[in-house]
């Protein structure tokens, strides 16, 4: 069964603070994928990334980062130097293999304030 | 491109009520899924598509019918709407990839329609 945890359900930063989101997963695959989105507060899910099982490797766009540990079953999100534009609910989500549909965490909202 | 848009984008149904919530992508996506969004539970999903003529279902399929006569459009149906049924709905579609493995492709969502079911 797949399922994907997401402990944080809101997290309050002022501006220009770092924020951690955490993601925790759980797949009896070998191969999977990870993804995260962001939903403003307009509504619509936007993706972010896509991360698969066999790369480790950190990630860098901008003011995010995202941390995949395999060994702790984590997929974690660091937003650097937050902005108020940042405020958002953002989902973690686990696509199996062999399998069209997505598992979604419960999501984390984020508030920046100013 | 429009890409994923979603009709309408509000309802209010009496319980009993029927009604069917349209979804159309012009991005030429195989695939394509209808989610239900409810506070601290994600998104879950109740049908999907990966094409024309054929549907398949989720997590919560539960009261729900769908349809794909066309590939670009995924119509979900309420026969007889339920309280329990009042949920933000979600469409998305993404593209497929030689082995089919379409977990693998970012989806890309609709506005999303807010249902109330009184």
């Amino acid at each position: 069964a797949q399922k994907v945890t997401q402990a944080q359900t809101e997290i309050s930063v002022v501006e220009k603070e770092d924020v951690t989101l955490d993601c925790v997963y759980e797949t009896r695959d070998t191969t999977y994928y990870l993804f995260w989105y962001k939903q403003p507060p307009s509504g619509e899910l936007v993706f972010l990334i896509r991360r698969n099982s066999f790369d480790e490797q950190n990630e860098i766009s901008g003011r995010y980062s995202w941390n995949f540990q395999k060994s702790t079953s984590s997929f974690n999100f660091t937003i650097t130097a937050s902005q108020v534009v940042d405020s958002a609910v953002y989902f973690c989500a686990l696509g199996p293999p062999n399998d069209y549909k997505l598992s979604f965490g419960a999501g984390t909202t984020v508030t920046v304030r100013a | 491109n429009a890409g994923v848009t979603q009709t309408p984008k509000f309802r209010v149904l009496k319980t009993g009520q029927s009604m069917t919530l349209l979804c159309a992508q012009d991005m030429n996506h195989e695939y394509m899924y209808w989610y239900r969004q409810d506070p601290g539970m994600g998104l879950r999903l109740i049908h999907y598509s990966v094409g024309e003529g054929t549907t398949a279902k989720g997590e919560v399929p539960d009261g729900y019918n769908v349809s794909r006569l066309k590939k670009q459009n995924f119509l979900l149906g309420l026969e007889s709407a339920a309280p329990s049924q009042t949920s933000v709905y979600f469409c998305a579609s993404s593209y497929s990839t030689s082995g089919g493995h379409s977990s693998y492709n970012e989806q890309f969502f609709g506005p999303g329609t807010r249902l109330t079911v009184l």
